[in-house]
């Protein structure tokens, strides 16, 4: 149980485009998502959190404009990368974690994004 | 704000042995979990072991095991009869009841289990 699907798992794409990462909860409502930022040989860094129907928060730092969260459902919630610079290349991991309290985020598998 | 500490970037252990990780973190909540997730190098992240601040018993799943001092806001992650497949880096989490209860995690121990 507690599956949590991110799509694609590596994305190369041109300077100036927009990426779209999804991360799907298979089995659980998921009313709490999270996306992290893990740069190479570090720990993850929390970009900002998503509940269901509502805007995200983001956390310090981390640009709205650029990086958009948009958590349409119970089962999905999408970062997209706008204009994406080579400077965006990172691993994003996302993870879900379902209704009540203290339950454990599970976590996707994360999407490795190029920027040429 | 938490923070989570963990003093330990390296660590290696002879396969079938047993090693400690070592996680400090600083908090003013006294309504808390702590979890220890492990990345190995295809780096999923897999949920190890967690702890709820209110229970005293430490937390046990087969191998893994944790000595949680509440006091002392220490959470040491202890693998006993250490394997090849234990490789990976093994990251301490807090996370504070309520609110949004994300995850503030530690900077993470690579931990290489030699045969």
């Amino acid at each position: 149980g507690a599956v949590v699907s991110q799509h694609p798992s590596w994305v190369i794409c041109k300077s100036g485009t927009s990426v779209k990462i999804e991360c799907r909860s298979l089995d659980f409502q998921a009313t709490t998502m999270f996306w992290y930022r893990q740069f190479p040989k570090q720990s993850l860094m929390l970009m900002a959190t998503s509940n269901e129907g509502s805007k995200a928060t983001y956390e310090q730092g981390v640009e709205k404009d650029k990086f958009l969260i948009n958590h349409a459902s119970l089962t999905l919630s999408t970062l997209t990368v706008t204009s994406a610079h080579p400077e965006d290349s990172s691993f994003y991991i996302c993870s879900a974690r379902g209704t009540g309290g203290g339950l454990p985020q599970h976590f996707g598998d994360g999407t490795r994004l190029s920027i040429l | 704000a938490q923070t989570v500490t963990q003093s330990q970037p390296e660590m290696s252990v002879q396969e079938a042995e047993t090693v400690t990780l070592s996680c400090t973190y600083d908090t003013s909540e006294n309504n808390y979990y702590l979890f220890w997730y492990k990345q190995p190098p295809s780096r999923q992240m897999i949920l190890v072991i967690r702890q709820e601040a209110y229970k005293q018993q430490n937390a046990t799943e087969n191998r893994f095991s944790v000595n949680f001092q509440k006091a002392a806001k220490s959470f040491s992650l202890k693998i006993s009869d250490s394997q090849l497949g234990d490789t990976a880096m093994y990251f301490c989490a807090f996370m504070r009841q309520g609110g949004s209860e994300k995850l503030v995690f530690g900077k993470g121990t690579k931990l290489t289990v030699n045969p």
